[in-house]
């Protein structure tokens, strides 16, 4: 299974945008990278997903490189409520539903 | 559309009790996952189910146990409670047995005493 790399923590100023790194050096050509943000032990929310173009949704963009070993999370206007657990996961391939969480990383937004 | 349920969403017990958590998924979403979250360990999976089939179990002590229902609601079961299964338990739906995003209810916390 793939694994990620984040760092551990990050502030953003209110109203900045917030770019959130993510490595995932030894990812499977049609694994998939998923972000969701936990707020203070509440459930992991889903935030965006992609194989390898860029997305765009309501809450961010998902820019993932070519060779798809890293991709960036982007909150464009982050703001105080943006204050969460950030977790990159690789999905899995093998039919399986589960999710590898790592640390993820604590992004604080600062007013 | 209601999302994942959780029930209980708080719950004391002892060393040696057993549990039963609830899970009640998205309407319509036929497969459910199970996490432990821990300080410690962070998000670790636990098992999942699609069509009352278990699926996939994570790598936890047989106490842990879990099923589905033919209506796709799923329970877990933790039997001889220890300390340190004091954790957030969450559960997580998605719609079919092909990759879709899972979709977290808020958890259940269980303190053990």
């Amino acid at each position: 299974d793939a694994k990620t790399t984040q760092p551990p923590s990050m502030d953003c100023a209110e109203g900045r945008a917030a770019n959130l790194p993510c490595n995932h050096s030894t990812i499977s050509g049609n694994e998939y990278v998923y972000w969701y943000r936990q707020i203070h032990s509440q459930g992991p929310q889903y935030i965006i997903h992609g194989l390898k173009n860029n997305k765009t949704n309501e809450m961010a963009s998902l820019i993932i490189t070519e060779d798809r070993k890293s991709s960036t999370l982007i909150l464009p206007h982050a703001t105080l409520r943006d204050t969460a657990v950030y977790y990159c996961i690789v999905r899995p391939t093998s039919g399986t539903y589960k999710y590898i969480f790592g640390t993820g990383t604590r992004l604080k937004v600062l007013a | 559309k209601a999302g994942v349920t959780q029930t209980p969403r708080y719950l004391i017990k002892t060393r040696g009790q057993q549990v039963t958590l609830s899970c009640s998924p998205i309407s319509g979403h036929r497969s459910v996952s199970w996490y432990q979250q821990t300080p410690g360990q962070g998000l670790q999976f636990l098992f999942e189910y699609f069509s009352e089939t278990q699926r996939n179990k994570g790598n936890f002590p047989g106490r842990f146990s879990g099923r589905q229902f033919s209506n796709s609601r799923s329970e877990m079961n933790v039997s001889t409670l220890e300390l340190g299964d004091s954790a957030l338990y969450l559960c997580a739906s998605s719609l079919t047995d092909i990759q879709e995003t899972q979709y977290f209810g808020p958890g259940t916390r269980l303190l053990v005493l």
